[in-house]
């Protein structure tokens, strides 16, 4: 049962204009979710994250946007560039204080095109 | 920023030997250590946590007999995949929480290692 979902394994867009990945989850428990870019045999790389008592949040180029009745977050790359090409994670977690373990969806291979 | 390292970052075994994969905090110290394993085209699933001093929490279906975890330090966790077999074949990667912060948001990764077990 997978808790975490990005349905799309991969997606072509193209250089300068806006990319989008999407991520659905199941678990209502979940109140933080992240999203990692990971290169091959590379660990993840942290881009930006997301409370659930927010609906948006903004950093530079990358921006999340939450919907908690949907159970659905996205990611928005603009404008976006040939480095951004890689593979992106949406993961999710449940604080009880401390740190936490997170659930990952599959990925979405992100391939910008020049 | 803070650096994860792990070593080796590719090991190939033998099966039934035992091999050690260390997972250091270089710049920080870290309470929590977390160790994922990632399959090809798959996602990244946590095995265990890690706790500094205590024993690990395993996944449900992770046996911990098999994957011997051990949090020495603040600085320094440790995952000994024993009586390696070719299923065990895998990317490893682990993540630290710094000490002083309690969100995942400042869980950190380790480069990863790739494990061949022949």
């Amino acid at each position: 049962d997978q808790q975490v979902k990005q349905n799309s394994p991969s997606l072509s867009v193209q250089e300068g204009r806006i990319s989008i990945l999407n991520c659905d989850y199941t678990n209502s428990m979940f109140d933080y979710f992240l999203w990692y870019k990971k290169y091959p045999a590379e660990g993840p790389t942290f881009l930006i994250s997301i409370s659930s008592i927010k609906d948006k949040n903004e950093d530079g180029r990358f921006t999340v946007f939450l919907n908690k009745s949907a159970k659905h977050l996205s990611l928005h790359i603009v404008p976006s560039q040939p480095g951004d090409s890689a593979v992106y994670f949406c993961a999710a977690a449940y604080s009880g204080g401390g740190a936490d373990g997170l659930t990952f969806g599959k990925g979405t291979h992100l391939i910008i095109q020049p | 920023g803070a650096v994860v390292s792990q070593h080796p970052s590719w090991v190939i075994c033998k099966s039934g030997t035992s091999v050690k994969i260390e997972c250091r905090s270089l710049d920080f110290q870290a309470t929590t250590m977390f160790w994922y394993r990632q399959f090809p085209k798959q996602s990244l699933m946590l095995m265990a946590t890690s706790n500094e001093g205590s024993k690990a929490t395993y996944e449900q279906g992770v046996e911990k007999d098999k994957f011997l975890i051990n949090h020495a330090s603040l600085t320094l966790s440790t995952l000994t995949v024993t009586s390696a077999h070719p299923e065990d074949s895998s990317f490893y990667i682990c993540s630290a929480a710094p000490r002083d912060r309690g969100r995942t948001d400042t869980q950190y990764f380790g480069p990863g290692t790739r494990l061949t077990v022949l």
